[in-house]
Order: structure tokens, then sequence, then C-alpha cells
């Protein structure tokens, strides 16, 4: 039973356009998401992240969006660049059961045309 | 210099050998993870520890034991490897003191294991 689902494999953008990334939950005691980028022979790096108490969350080309009531949250890369090539995974925690294990998506592999 | 490091960085192994893997870290951070990625899949929580005598089970325990020797090393054990433990595995902390710090997760740059 997977809990977090990136449901696109793989997107494929122009560089200086919008890159939009999705990803749905089935849990609803989430309460907080993270956006991890990861390189190839690389370790996930953090990106950004959004708690339930808000609705967006922007942290300069990257912004988050979280709509709770459909359990569904996206990243947007805005202007996208040939850097930001990468898969990207989504991750959920549900804090307040005191593990804070993540839950992850099995990613997204995001390519960026020059 | 990494914050967060792990040795080896790749290891080929044969089937029922004993292997560890090692993480450290110098971000003074209370919480280590032990995670593992399988091809085209998302990661998955081996085991977890808040701090050196705390340690509990992940989702995928079965065949994995650990250590952790300080708060900032903590040792993933394959006591008897097999290979369906061909994978990714990566380490990672986190801060339980700042607000919300204790999900955000800082990970490792990975070890590739192959078991043969």
């Amino acid at each position: 039973d997977q809990q977090v689902k990136q449901n696109s494999p793989s997107l494929s953008v122009q560089e200086g356009r919008i890159s939009i990334l999705n990803c749905d939950y089935t849990n609803s005691m989430f309460d907080y998401f993270l956006w991890y980028k990861k390189y190839p022979a690389e370790g996930p790096t953090f990106l950004i992240s959004i708690s339930s108490i808000k609705d967006k969350n922007e942290d300069g080309r990257f912004t988050v969006f979280l709509n709770k009531s459909a359990k569904h949250l996206s990243l947007h890369i805005v202007p996208s660049q040939p850097g930001d090539s990468a898969v990207y995974f989504c991750a959920a925690s549900e804090s307040g059961a005191g593990s804070y294990q993540l839950t992850f998506g099995k990613g997204t592999k995001l390519s960026v045309i020059p | 210099d990494a914050d967060v490091t792990q040795t080896p960085r790749n290891r080929i192994t044969k089937t029922g050998k004993r292997i560890m893997l090692e993480c450290s870290q110098t971000k003074g951070h209370d919480r280590m993870y032990w995670y593992r990625q399988d091809p085209g899949l998302g990661l998955q929580l081996i085991y977890y520890s808040f701090d050196v005598k705390d340690i509990n089970k992940g989702e995928i325990s079965d065949g994995y034991s650990v250590s952790r020797q300080a708060q900032a090393k903590f040792s993933l054990s394959l006591e008897s490897a097999i290979p369906n433990q061909t994978a990714l595995y990566f380490c990672a902390t986190s801060d339980s003191s700042l607000a919300g710090g204790a999900d955000t997760q800082y990970f490792g740059p990975g070890t590739r294991l192959t078991v043969l």
C-alpha cells in the first residue's frame, strides 16, 4: 500500500519554462511534507518543505503548494534550468507519531532541455 | 567537507558474508537513520536512532542490525548478506531541537552494495 505516490516517472521541460511535479498521499495523518532532489551517485538533497498549517511555501525559484482536502502537493520550479535535471522525491511525515519517519514516493525524473 | 559521510561508497560481497556500513556526521544532530533504495523505488526506512541509547526498527529491518557507537556514528550491519539486499543504502540525520527540524532529514552520499 503506497501512501505517497508520484504518478509521473518522468517529466521533460524546456529551459526557462515552469516545471510542475506532483505528489499525492493517502494517509490523512501526514502533517509535514518535503521535497528532495537527487543527482546520480549522490544522496538526496533537501529542497523545500511545508507544514500542513500552510498551503504554500516559497524559496527562490521553488514553491510547494499543499491541498489538504485533495491530499495533493506540487512543486513548482520557475524558471527551470538545466541544472535542475534530477530525480525529485516527495516525502511525508506524521510528526505526531513521534518517529519522524519519512515516507517517500518513487520519484519523478525531471529533464530540463536547453 | 561533507556533513554526513558514508563508508564504503561501493562494496561487492558474496552471499553469507557479514558486512558493515558506516555513517558519520559533523552536523551535531541527535537523530540518525538508515534507508535503502531499490531501483525505481523510493527510500525505505531500515532503522532509526533518536540518541545513543534509543534504537528503533523501521519498516524493513529484517536481516539488518545497527549500532549507535556515539552521537555522531551510526553503523548498519548485514549479518549474512543475501542477493536481494543489493541496493543503495543511505544514512540520514535530523535535529530534534529545531522547530520542525526533526522531520527534515539530511542525507549522506550513499553506499552501493552488491551481493553476489
